[in-house]
Order: structure tokens, then C-alpha cells, then sequence
């Protein structure tokens, strides 16, 4: 069955530190998310590509975050600096061109000490 | 006037007891619902969802309620197994091509045999 694969499953990083995740979609999934999910909340969008351009990066952190999607198929998160606020599941997803259904990778989960 | 269900946080059933758990959405314009589990350390896995032209959809030992007057989803698990514990979320969007998924507050769903 076709997944959405993310690595690493767990980073643990020192504050000002750089981490970078990386997803790559279902085949031929179009649209990919970067989701962020705090502990005992929902997931909530930092990123969203359609094939390799940015749609939506209005609650990326800019100073920090960074992500690209260069060739439309994997994908790339990276924080730098590292913060303690940043200790969270990293959650990447894909959806087929003209769906809206996302289905999930099983995420980073960050830890900043 | 009419009586919705209230999202609770928590929710603890007996294996073979119907569960039922709400959602609140936000968005009146949102046309297009998802309902996700969650088990611990994993990502989210598509359950069922159901368009703003329905009231009422059936999957495998689910059925999800849509009532748009009041904003409000409910996911209605017959049967409730062992297996289904985990942390349920709602997720509204537009059913546009590239919109992104707003999640809900999960509900954390445990059944105890």
C-alpha cells in the first residue's frame, strides 16, 4: 500500500542547532503539507506545495524555517536556529492534484534540549 | 431550541458500546469534513469524510452526522473495539484542489475491555 515516508521517526537537537526532516509523498501526489502537532493538539499547517512552487507559507516561521520541494516530489523542512518551542511531531502529507483527502506520513518527532 | 453535543476532550467506553464523538467546526464555508485517528506516535489515518451536500454517511462500523445550521460533526463508532483507541480529529476545508485541512480539538477515545 502506498504510504508517505518521513526520516527521521525521532530527532533530538540542542538548541540553536540545525535539524532538517525529510518527506517524500505518494507517488504522483501533486500537493504536499508540512504540518506541525504539539503535543495534545491538532495538527496545524506551516507549509503547502504544489508540485515543486509554495501555495501557502503564511504560518511558516520565516527567520527560521525553511522548506523546498526543488524537483515537485520530496520535500525538505529545516529549522535553524533550533528552539525549545520548536519540540513537537512534524507532520508530512500528500493529496492527489484536484483532492483535498491528505494522507499522512507517521511524522518527526522533534525534541530541542 | 435544538441540542448538539458537546466536544469533550476524553471519552471512555466498554468494548461493544457505541461511542460517539463531536466536533465543532469553524468555518461556515467549509464544504468538505474528515474525520482522522490518530494512535499514539503514529501520524493521522483517514477514516471517513463526507461533503457539505450530505447529512449522513456510512463507512465499516462508522457513520458521521453533518448539521451545518449549528457547525457541528459527530463520528458515531459501533461496536467500539480495543483497536479503536486512539485520539480522533475533525478536519474541515473547502473542497478545492490545493486547500488545506484545518483540524479540530481531538478527543481522545479509550475502551476498555
Amino acid at each position: 500500500e502506498a504510504e508517505v515516508a518521513q526520516s527521521p521517526r525521532y530527532k533530538i537537537t540542542e538548541k540553536s542547532q540545525a535539524v532538517a526532516f525529510w518527506c517524500d509523498p505518494i507517488s504522483g501526489h501533486a500537493t504536499l503539507y508540512w504540518y506541525r502537532q504539539i503535543l495534545g493538539q491538532g495538527p496545524e499547517l506551516l507549509v503547502q506545495f504544489q508540485d515543486e512552487s509554495v501555495v501557502d507559507d503564511s504560518q511558516l516561521p520565516k527567520d527560521r524555517f525553511s522548506a523546498e520541494r526543488l524537483k515537485g516530489v520530496d520535500s525538505t523542512l529545516k529549522i535553524q536556529p533550533a528552539e525549545l518551542g520548536d519540540s513537537a511531531m512534524y507532520l508530512c502529507a500528500s493529496s492527489l492534484g484536484g483532492r483535498v483527502e491528505a494522507f499522512f506520513g507517521q511524522g518527526t518527532r522533534l525534541t530541542v534540549v | 431550541g435544538e441540542s448538539v453535543g458537546l466536544h469533550l476532550p476524553t471519552l471512555s467506553v466498554q468494548e461493544g458500546d457505541n461511542s460517539i464523538i463531536n466536533c465543532a467546526y469553524s468555518n461556515s464555508a467549509s464544504d468538505y469534513f474528515i474525520w482522522y485517528k490518530q494512535e499514539s506516535g503514529k501520524g493521522p489515518q483517514f477514516i471517513i469524510d463526507i461533503r457539505s451536500n450530505m447529512d449522513k454517511r456510512q463507512g465499516q462500523r462508522v457513520t458521521v452526522l453533518l448539521n451545518k445550521t449549528v457547525k457541528h460533526l459527530s463520528l458515531q463508532i459501533a461496536a467500539t473495539q480495543p483497536g479503536d483507541s486512539a485520539v480522533y480529529f475533525c478536519a474541515e476545508t473547502l473542497n478545492q484542489a490545493g486547500t488545506a485541512l484545518i483540524f479540530g480539538k481531538g478527543t481522545t477515545l479509550s475502551v476498555s475491555s
